[in-house]
């Protein structure tokens, strides 16, 4: 099992340039959610899915979109690349997620360091 | 609003110096508190999850428990390979529907030989 797969690993982009940041998962989770990650401000939820089709805001949302067409993958598009996106961004999968009890834990990929210029 | 506090935010201890990591959290209706280990350039790494208070796991030399309002990870006799950010997190629920996973901002541990 490769589980939670990220691609890029480093990106730098011009200011408001596009580009889609890629996550993979093939552990059949249901549950899939991006996070930034920002010193000092710990990791925060931008965008998260439970399922195929059904995707909602987290806490930081601006400037990022997200679809899911398949149960396995879960991109990141930023629309138009800010300063302020500079981050390093994780992707994250689980199993069930707070309504279903257990097997709750979440996995990682190893992120993308991203760079806004 | 779900909030999950830890401390201290940076811990330095002598190699053999057992101590205790703390997260404190408010949140509606736990579904879960977990304690993740990240290295530096890497992404968090899953250690425990807790979901009951007087809940209790251990893992080679940590320990986590859990109460009704914050969770302490024990570290016993640490080792240089200990050194790493301690992270936090519960799910909650958010309103609608909806659950979320909130995070801690760290601790970070470093053991000096």
């Amino acid at each position: 099992n490769a589980g939670v797969t990220q691609t890029p690993k480093f990106q730098v982009l011009k200011t408001g340039q596009s580009m889609t940041l890629q996550c993979a998962q093939d552990m059949n989770h249901e549950y899939m959610s991006w996070y930034r990650q920002d010193p000092g401000m710990g990791l925060r939820l931008i965008h998260y899915s439970v399922g195929a089709g059904i995707t909602d805001q987290g806490e930081v949302p601006n400037g990022y979109n997200v679809s899911r067409s398949t149960t396995e993958d879960f991109p990141l598009r930023l629309l138009s690349a800010a300063p302020s996106q500079t981050s390093v961004y994780f992707c994250a999968s689980s199993y069930s997620w707070g309504s279903q009890g257990e097997n709750t834990e979440a996995f990682f990929g190893q992120g993308t360091r991203l760079t806004v210029v | 609003e779900d909030q999950v506090t830890q401390s201290p935010e940076a811990l330095r201890l002598q190699e053999g110096e057992s101590s205790s990591l703390n997260c404190s959290y408010t949140v509606s209706g736990l579904r879960g508190l977990f304690w993740y280990r990240q290295d530096p350039g890497k992404g968090p790494e899953f250690l425990f999850t807790l979901y009951s208070a007087g809940e209790e796991k251990e893992k080679e030399r940590l320990k986590a428990t859990l109460t009704k309002k914050e969770s302490f990870l024990h570290i016993t006799a640490p080792k240089p390979e200990d050194s790493a950010t301690y992270l936090c997190a519960v799910w909650g629920y958010s309103g609608a529907g909806s659950y979320q996973l909130t995070f801690g901002k760290g601790t970070k541990l470093s053991v000096i030989p």
